[in-house]
């Protein structure tokens, strides 16, 4: 299994100002996901964080908006950049270890607590 | 593409049993299958890979079907520990899950 820290837990923040969520894993990982879930709603992944390379972005998320950093297997970061009333969510970091019946990737994911952002 | 999940919500007595429902259109690699309670991380169930097969997790089960891209989760004699929101996710490559909008479960005494 594996345990991920996330921080801040929550923050409020002024509509133009940038932010930068990390996230910490308790063991080397395969994969590691960024999502965000508004209240009640479904979880939308935003981009997949790569080892040392640039993160892989869903359709409608782009990095000038949301930089993402991977420097080695237990760590990452999210930026949300220039933020406005809009880009208020629970940010969550998520990680896959890899399963001895699955391909790389598909095992099971790990979630952290999560970063509620409040714009202003 | 995000996965149908049906039923939107679902309200049981204790005791009862549930069925949740998730198709995709598309030609799926794996399903899995989540729980996340009121202002809680997901936590995982279980997985099914192609292949039809079915497994079980205490009194949850859930099954794949490959050709109708369908899964399906099966909660019998519920508790009330069992509320929460169920999300399946679905795998069309295995490098990412994609979540369907999720199935509110509500358990009464």
């Amino acid at each position: 299994s594996a345990v991920i820290s996330q921080k801040p837990s929550r923050d409020i923040c002024q509509r133009g100002t940038s932010l930068t969520i990390q996230c910490q894993v308790d063991s080397q990982v395969t994969m590691m996901f960024w999502y965000r879930q508004q209240p009640g709603q479904s979880l939308t992944l935003i981009a997949t964080a790569n080892q040392g390379s640039e993160a892989t972005y869903e359709s409608g998320f782009v990095i000038d908006k949301f930089p993402i950093s991977r420097p080695n297997l237990t760590f990452s970061t999210l930026t949300v950049s220039n933020m406005s009333p809009e880009d208020s969510s629970i940010y969550l970091c998520s990680a896959s270890l890899t399963s001895g019946r699955l391909a790389v990737g598909a095992g099971e994911l790990f979630f952290g607590e999560g970063s509620r952002l409040t714009v202003l | 593409q995000q996965p149908v999940q049906s039923p939107q919500a679902v309200i049981l007595r204790e005791g009862e049993d549930a069925v949740i429902n998730c198709s995709s259109s598309k030609a799926l690699y794996s399903v899995h299958w989540y729980r996340q309670k009121h202002g809680e991380a997901p936590v995982f169930l279980m997985i099914l890979l192609k292949g039809g097969e079915q497994k079980g997790h205490e009194k949850i089960s859930a099954s794949f079907n490959e050709k109708k891209q369908q899964s399906s989760l099966y909660l019998t004699a519920s508790q009330l520990s069992y509320s929460g929101t169920y999300f399946c996710g679905t795998a069309l490559r295995d490098d990412k899950i994609i979540f369907g909008k999720g199935t509110r479960l509500h358990i009464l005494p």
